[in-house]
């Protein structure tokens, strides 16, 4: 079974200031998805950004970017410039593909608080 | 584009009561997923439907229920509920025409049993 670990139930960061969130999981499967996703507390789930397996360049969306290091099966996101809308919980998630469809398994979750 | 919706967004049952959410995808997405999302425990995958059947199902109690209707719009139903089952309950649709499968989550209506 995939397994997806937050070792880092709380963050928090000086506004303007860079952090990493970590990630990894654990997996037999060579052709997956990883995600984080950000909810605010307004609690819609949105999608911060995404990396497929099969690239060995690390995603980047704006200030959003990962460190994914496929063989030691970590997938850790860095916020540069952080704005107090960062402030939010966020979820590493792992996508495997199924005959019968996609699967999704999530972490549980780093709280991150963007301080002023 | 609307987004996904759901309803009620606050419940409040008792134990021993029966609970039906609905879920509204994206229009066009003909796939949802259910979690059920308890603080420390993240989100755990309940079950995924396309085309009105259930392609996938997580490791919950028959209690957990749910359908999809010809317009992808999707149920999900919890029988004798448990003080255990409060917890915000998330839906997510996914456009199977994009790579890799995007979800796209609902607010989630948050359930609290008494």
């Amino acid at each position: 079974a995939q397994t997806v670990t937050q070792s880092q139930p709380e963050m928090s960061v000086q506004e303007a200031e860079t952090v990493t969130l970590s990630c990894t999981y654990d997996t037999s499967e060579s052709n997956y998805y990883l995600f984080w996703y950000k909810q605010p507390p307004s609690r819609q789930m949105i999608l911060v950004i995404r990396q497929e397996a099969y690239k060995q360049q690390n995603a980047t969306e704006n200030r959003f970017s990962v460190n994914f290091q496929k063989a030691a099966k970590s997938f850790s996101l860095k916020i540069s410039d952080s704005q107090l809308g960062d402030t939010a919980m966020y979820f590493c998630a792992f996508m495997k593909y199924f005959v019968k469809g996609n699967q999704f398994y999530f972490g549980t979750g780093t709280s991150l608080t963007v301080i002023p | 584009k609307a987004g996904v919706t759901q309803t009620p967004r606050y419940l409040i049952k008792t134990r021993g009561q029966q609970v039906t959410l609905s879920c509204s995808p994206i229009s066009g997405h003909r796939s949802v997923s259910w979690y059920q999302q308890t603080p420390g425990q993240g989100l755990q995958f309940l079950f995924e439907y396309f085309s009105e059947t259930q392609r996938n199902k997580g490791n919950f109690p028959g209690r957990f229920s749910g359908r999809q209707f010809s317009n992808s719009r999707s149920e999900m139903n919890v029988s004798t509920l448990e003080l255990g089952d409060s917890a915000l309950y998330l839906c997510a649709s996914t456009s199977l025409a994009s790579s890799p499968n995007e979800q796209f989550f609902g607010p989630g209506t948050r359930l609290t049993v008494l």
